[in-house]
């Protein structure tokens, strides 16, 4: 059964602090999705990594993929209170590129002023 | 060109009853998904219809069902509703079912008393 485990899942940091939220997966999938959840919307989507090694930015979020470590990354850098939120990956769960995806458990991040 | 719409957004059943929620994928997208979101969970996949047929399927009972129509709308039925039926029902449209891009709708919250 595929997994996705994120950590940590409860991130607390203040202003212009930079951390990282690890997403490992227990099988290989095509493809790695990070979405932003706000409190009782939707999901919006950040980033899809389609490929080792890729790496993408948005304004101060960066997502990174390494296949082989089966592990991706999303950096924050110089954190401000908007980007406080739930953050999700996730990959195509069900063989190949599917696009049913297998989420992670999420990670509230506080940014704190 | 109009996102994806889900209703109703909000709904309160009672155990044992019925419900259809319905959801209206974007414009040019064939593809259609359902996630079931537990409070302070991450999306789990329910299934997914393609050329109006069910396209595969997460671990769900049989009591949860859906449709798709030929304008590619959708609806997920849930019989015989559970206390744990209440969570955010989300749809996802996308260009194919191999597509990388997902866009998700507001959802509908479901709860059961």
């Amino acid at each position: 059964e595929l997994k996705v485990e994120q950590n940590p899942l409860f991130l607390s940091m203040q202003e212009g602090k930079n951390y990282t939220i690890y997403c490992n997966y227990s099988t290989t999938s095509d493809r790695l999705y990070w979405y932003r959840q706000d409190p009782g919307k939707s999901l919006e989507s950040l980033f899809v990594l389609l490929s080792n090694g890729a790496v993408k930015q948005e304004g101060r979020l960066m997502a990174s993929l390494d296949t082989k470590a089966r592990l991706s990354t999303l950096h924050i850098t110089a954190a401000v209170h908007d980007l406080s939120a739930t953050y999700f990956c996730a990959v195509d769960g069900y063989g190949g590129a599917t696009n049913k995806l297998i989420f992670g458990t999420g990670t509230l991040l506080a940014v704190q002023p | 060109e109009t996102g994806v719409t889900q209703s109703p957004t909000h709904l309160i059943k009672t155990r044992g009853q019925q419900v259809t929620l319905r959801c209206s994928s974007q414009s040019g997208h064939n593809t259609v998904s359902w996630y079931q979101q537990a409070l302070g969970q991450g999306p789990q996949f329910i299934f997914q219809y393609y050329r109006e047929e069910e396209n595969g399927r997460g671990n769900f009972p049989p009591r949860f069902s859906g449709l798709q129509f030929p304008n590619y709308s959708s609806e997920l039925n849930v019989n015989a509703l559970e206390l744990d039926d209440s969570a955010l029902y989300l749809c996802a449209s996308s260009s194919g079912p191999g597509a990388n891009v997902l866009t998700f709708g507001a959802g509908s919250r479901l709860t059961v008393l």
